[in-house]
């Protein structure tokens, strides 16, 4: 597609249960990221993916958190159990890669209600 | 590890008048920066991106300089509009991440 895809758009859910969070990087790009933006916050790194070397997770918030991507396609972001505190956009990018001059766009995110 | 500061935190202007929004960032070991832009509710829109090897980067009205080894980028908007107002935010690419700063929140009043 011409950009960044995300779904849903928005998504309510009761606390305790799972959702999963999905995103479409653009064709060809082999880097892919993962952010939280609370309510009047900023940009939170939760997880990077580049092409098929081990994704750097550091930025997971806890074990009820995980992502998946099989090789430069879709990711989808699971979060297990949700709590109130999860409540956030969720925003994904995608660029060309790692190195010099890989400029990143965005998804238009994907607002999570955990009530 | 990399930490990327904005200032103002919000800023409010008339119509017409130049601005100047500030970032700085703590290690100098960068890959590029790049100024967003985002509107409420939305997701983020690229404006500029400075790789480390370069000074400046122009597009239309926005121009961003980047001085790597004290740590700081500037993004000048000139002849500012109604439509301009948002948060700008910008972000270091320390690898692998992108690192974001916090934000200026820009009202641009008629």
């Amino acid at each position: 597609g011409a950009g960044v895809s995300q779904s849903p758009s928005n998504k309510v859910t009761e606390k305790g249960k799972d959702v999963e969070l999905r995103c479409d990087p653009i064709s060809g790009h082999t880097a892919l990221y993962w952010y939280r933006q609370r309510l009047g916050q900023g940009l939170e790194f939760l997880i990077y993916f580049q092409g098929n070397s081990a994704p750097d997770k550091s930025g997971l918030p806890s074990d009820r958190f995980s992502a998946e991507r099989t090789g430069e396609s879709v990711s989808t972001l699971t979060i297990q159990r949700t709590q109130q505190e999860d409540s956030a956009v969720y925003l994904c990018a995608s660029s060309l890669g790692a190195g010099h001059g890989t400029e990143a766009f965005f998804g238009q995110g994907t607002r999570l209600t955990v009530v | 590890k990399q930490e990327v500061t904005q200032i103002p935190a919000a800023l409010s202007v008339p119509e017409g008048e130049n601005l100047v929004l500030n970032c700085s960032f703590t290690d100098s070991a960068i890959y590029n920066l790049q100024w967003f832009r985002q509107d409420p509710g939305k997701g983020l829109t690229s404006l500029l991106l400075i790789q480390s090897s370069q000074r400046e980067q122009t597009s239309g009205r926005l121009n961003a300089s980047l001085d790597k080894s004290s740590g700081r980028s500037t993004l000048y908007i000139a002849a500012s509009q109604p439509g301009d107002s948002a948060t700008y935010l910008c972000a270091v690419q320390s690898p692998p991440r992108l690192t974001f700063g916090e934000g200026t929140q820009l009202t641009v009043n008629p």
